[in-house]
């Protein structure tokens, strides 16, 4: 079985300031680990994804995820956020041929 | 990378009539394809699995009778919702899998909405 915990349904940041989103793992298989971002209405973007090559992974906006096996995590950084960074973001595991997500994220970006 | 289209991305049908929504890989072969539902500030919410030339497997609390899928080829699964109510009103996300594969590619939804 697998699951994702996502800690912080919601995050609210500065505009400028640090983006961290965690997200907690549990999978029986070596885990594909995903995040994706959800603007209102619209369907699913793929931010990046680990599926275990380097841990350090960077995807698109800037944003970067860091697998530690050891810690059973994948948490998401942006070093500066932008106004445009406000969004649902979420997690997903893929194992035994199906995704499992978290509850996501909702980031608010103050200005 | 691999493409899934969904179609439509939003459809508005009357209380009682039955609405069809495609999930199609435009540019590989999905032995697996996934239907969820997403209620409003939730999460996804996986309803049933389907592979090509079988019968899908719903999860708990699908009504299978009211959310009819089929999958009859490698890049096309259809997910149909019968006597369609207000209640059935949600946002429907498809996704499909090659064999083998390390992800699932997600469609771009399908804001439902019955009157």
């Amino acid at each position: 079985a697998q699951s994702v915990t996502q800690l912080g349904s919601h995050v609210s940041v500065s505009e400028g300031a640090l983006v961290l989103l965690r997200c907690n793992y549990s999978s029986s298989v070596p885990p594909y680990l995903f995040w994706y971002v959800q603007y209102p209405n619209q369907g699913l973007q793929l931010l990046l994804k680990y599926t275990s090559a380097a841990t350090l992974v960077k995807g698109i906006n800037g944003f970067e995820a860091e697998f530690k096996k050891s810690e059973t995590s994948f948490h998401l950084t942006k070093p500066s956020a932008h106004m445009s960074d406000a969004a649902e973001y979420f997690c997903a595991v893929y194992g035994a041929g199906k995704s499992t997500f978290g509850d996501g994220t909702t980031l608010t970006v103050k200005p | 990378g691999a493409v899934v289209s969904q179609h439509p991305s939003r459809v508005i049908c009357k209380s009682g009539t039955s609405v069809k929504i495609e999930c199609r890989s435009l540019d590989f072969q999905a032995t697996t394809m996934f239907w969820y539902r997403q209620f409003p500030k939730k999460s996804l919410m996986l309803m049933a699995t389907s592979n090509e030339g079988s019968k899908a497997t719903y999860e708990q609390g699908v009504e299978k009778d009211k959310f009819l899928i089929n999958h009859a080829s490698l890049t096309l699964s259809t997910l149909t919702v019968t006597s369609a109510h207000p209640e059935d009103s949600s946002f429907y996300i498809c996704s499909a899998a090659r064999q083998g594969g390390t992800e699932a590619f997600f469609g771009q939804g399908t804001r439902l909405t019955v009157v």
